[in-house]
């Protein structure tokens, strides 16, 4: 069966400093990945997706950026954050266009 | 306007009663999916609808493609259904869902 993982579950970060996120997918190949951040109160918000290996799309023009090294590994990085990055951070998997499962997710909070 | 519509917002009922939330959404799409988000965060994907109705336990999702709208239904309704769902449609073409902004419920005991 396939599973999706996220880490860290919470991060406090300062204003400014760097952020690494990271998602890994366990029991499938090639698939889609999605990067969606949902601020307090408000909807889900895509942010980037890949369909593969180095291949990033990005939604939102933004300080953030993603990678995918690998398969089934899907980073989300940051050089400096900002107050207006913290939110609640999932990463998803899909194999067909249509279909996603949701990460457990990592709590952002930037001082 | 956003694409995906829900109703209510936010949603109160005594434990055992029928809940009721909807979904209108105005692009075409091929998928529609109803999701359920936890305090915790993590969301589980409860229903995948392309038309007609599917049935999981006390819930039930239908789904009118002409009249563009979804219901998701909770029967006996349970403290534990507490959390925030969210209905989400795929348009068929691209990477991009479309989200509504969700429906909090609270079962009270």
């Amino acid at each position: 069966s396939q599973t999706i993982h996220q880490w860290p579950a919470t991060l406090v970060q300062p204003v400014g400093s760097p952020l690494s996120l990271e998602c890994t997918v366990e029991g499938t190949s090639n698939p889609n990945l999605y990067w969606y951040r949902q601020a307090a109160g408000r909807g889900l918000q895509l942010l980037f997706y890949s369909v593969g290996i180095g291949q990033i799309s990005s939604e939102v023009p933004q300080n953030l950026s993603a990678s995918r090294p690998q398969d089934r590994q899907f980073i989300l990085s940051s050089k400096k954050l900002l107050l207006s990055d913290s939110g609640f951070y999932l990463c998803a998997w899909g194999l067909a266009r249509d279909t996603q499962y949701f990460g457990p997710g990592t709590r952002l909070t930037v001082l | 306007k956003n694409e995906v519509e829900q109703s209510p917002q936010n949603l109160t009922a005594q434990e055992g009663e029928f809940i009721t939330i909807n979904c209108s959404y105005s692009v075409g799409i091929s998928a529609l999916h109803w999701l359920q988000q936890h305090p915790g965060g993590g969301i589980v994907s409860l229903f995948m609808l392309s038309s007609g109705k599917k049935k999981h336990g006390r819930l039930i999702a239908t789904i009118n493609i002409q009249e563009k709208h979804s219901s998701l239904h909770i029967t006996a309704s349970h403290p534990r259904d507490s959390a925030v769902y969210i209905c989400a449609a795929h348009p068929g073409t691209g990477n991009q869902f479309y989200f509504g902004t969700g429906t909090s419920l609270t079962v009270i005991p």
